[in-house]
């Protein structure tokens, strides 16, 4: 499959640690944003979203912290898990642009047992 | 829910032939479409979007094309790859404000 996160930063955690991943995202006009998670060989798959007027989300093991300010957006893990290791992704887009959404480089995540 | 079908998984090509990749969608009807190109070990970078049938953008210069045939249908193509057109291509719908959902992308190798 692809060798997704062969140049990536990579986040070592400890099985059942919680993670943090961060992101700094571009365009201060952003409106929206999107964490994903990559397995190799696959496709992008939907994690989490937050609307810029919001600056916390909470999903099932997972929240995204929002801070407008410094245009820094996180995703926290909760007792992570082997299965969530994988490449990890934000993305921004803005209301106006067709969805077109902009990538951070992402990071990669291990969980060791 | 949507469903986004991408064939073929894996494709080795040679320098000089012409492309066509396929990506077709289940779910939803009128939907905006994208391209996208990863780079091994790298992020997505968006290539064309489409709003409708026969309506392209596109967001690099580069030596591929994209078309909208049908409302559910978005196809990649180049005259003649490059060995830089090498890369894992991801095709993705969605609306605006709302999470695109991605296929499984398609392996090109330029050899």
């Amino acid at each position: 499959g692809e060798s997704v996160g062969l140049h990536l930063p990579t986040l070592s955690v400890q099985e059942g640690d919680n993670s943090i991943i961060n992101c700094a995202y571009s365009n201060s006009a952003s409106d929206y944003f999107i964490w994903y998670k990559q397995e190799s060989g696959k496709g992008p798959q939907f994690i989490i979203d937050i609307r810029s007027n919001m600056d916390k989300r909470q999903g099932q093991r997972v929240t995204v912290l929002l801070n407008k300010t410094v245009k820094h957006l996180s995703l926290q893990i909760a007792a992570t898990q082997p299965g969530d290791s994988a490449v990890y992704f934000c993305a921004e887009s803005f209301s106006g642009g067709y969805n077109k959404l902009i990538f951070g480089a992402g990071t990669r995540l291990a969980v060791h047992p | 829910s949507q469903t986004i079908h991408q064939w073929p998984a894996t494709l080795v090509q040679p320098v000089g032939s012409p492309l066509s990749l396929e990506c077709t969608v289940e779910g939803t009807s009128n939907p905006n479409l994208y391209w996208y190109r990863q780079a091994a070990g790298r992020g997505l970078q968006l290539l064309f979007y489409s709003v409708g049938i026969g309506q392209i953008s596109s967001e690099v210069p580069q030596n591929l094309s994209a078309s909208r045939p049908q409302d559910r249908q978005f196809i990649l193509s180049s005259k003649k790859l490059l060995l830089s057109d090498s890369g894992f291509y991801l095709c993705a719908c969605g609306e605006v404000n709302s999470p695109l959902h991605f296929g499984n992308g398609t392996r090109l190798t330029v050899t």
